[in-house]
């Protein structure tokens, strides 16, 4: 059975800090993997989606890694800012078809400093 | 806007009645989720649908019910027999097939008195 998980759970910088945040999964067989961001009571926001084949994604200041190999996953947010506090979550789905569902880590949550 | 409508954004239940949670998509997408979310214990599956008029259980579906009558809508009735339903509920959708991006809903917060 995959499983997902995030580490640390909380995690707290200054502002302007350039950061990583970890996402590591079991089985490496996955078909892609997905990166969320939730504010306090919202919804989950798509950030980055990095489909097996593919060593990275970009979105502005993110910048989703993936190797599959090591069951391992990055997010770099570069100049991090207070806005970018928020929970982060990883997906992976583990293959194509009618049947494939996700599977969630428990999230990073994130503070930036001023 | 294309996006993923859920309602209420509260939603409060006294013991032993039957609720519904509403949720509506004009992404054209296929699939519709249902989670729910726990403090501490990440994203859960409740049932999914792949196509109207077709629905499977997730990991956690006991005391949940879904209907699939329309492509855009996938409503979640929380029965009485669900023993703790207190949580926050999301809805997420995508084009199906595992390919692509799922997108969520706002979410609906419900608590039992």
């Amino acid at each position: 059975k995959q499983e997902v998980t995030q580490i640390p759970a909380a995690l707290s910088v200054p502002e302007g800090e350039n950061l990583v945040l970890n996402c590591s999964f079991t089985d490496s067989a996955i078909y892609n993997l997905q990166w969320f961001r939730q504010d306090p009571g919202k919804g989950l926001t798509s950030l980055l989606l990095i489909q097996s084949s593919q060593r990275e994604q970009t979105s502005g200041r993110l910048n989703a890694s993936l190797d599959k190999s090591s069951g391992r996953s990055t997010l770099y947010i570069a100049a991090s800012q207070p806005g970018d506090s928020a929970t982060y979550l990883c997906a992976v789905r583990p293959h194509t078809g009618a049947n494939s569902k996700l599977t969630f880590g428990k999230g990073i949550t994130l503070s930036v400093r001023p | 806007d294309g996006g993923i409508t859920q309602s209420p954004k509260y939603l409060f239940r006294k013991e032993g009645q039957n609720v519904t949670l509403s949720c509506e998509q004009n992404l054209n997408h296929d699939a519709m989720y249902w989670y729910r979310q726990d403090p501490g214990q990440g994203l859960r599956l409740i049932y999914y649908s792949q196509i109207v008029n077709d629905f499977q259980k997730g990991d956690i579906a006991e005391g949940y019910s879904v209907s699939r009558e329309k492509k855009e809508s996938f409503p979640l009735t929380v029965t009485s027999a669900q023993k703790n339903p207190t949580a926050f509920y999301l809805c997420a959708s995508d084009m199906g097939g595992g390919y692509n991006e799922q997108f969520f809903g706002p979410g609906t917060r419900l608590t039992v008195l």
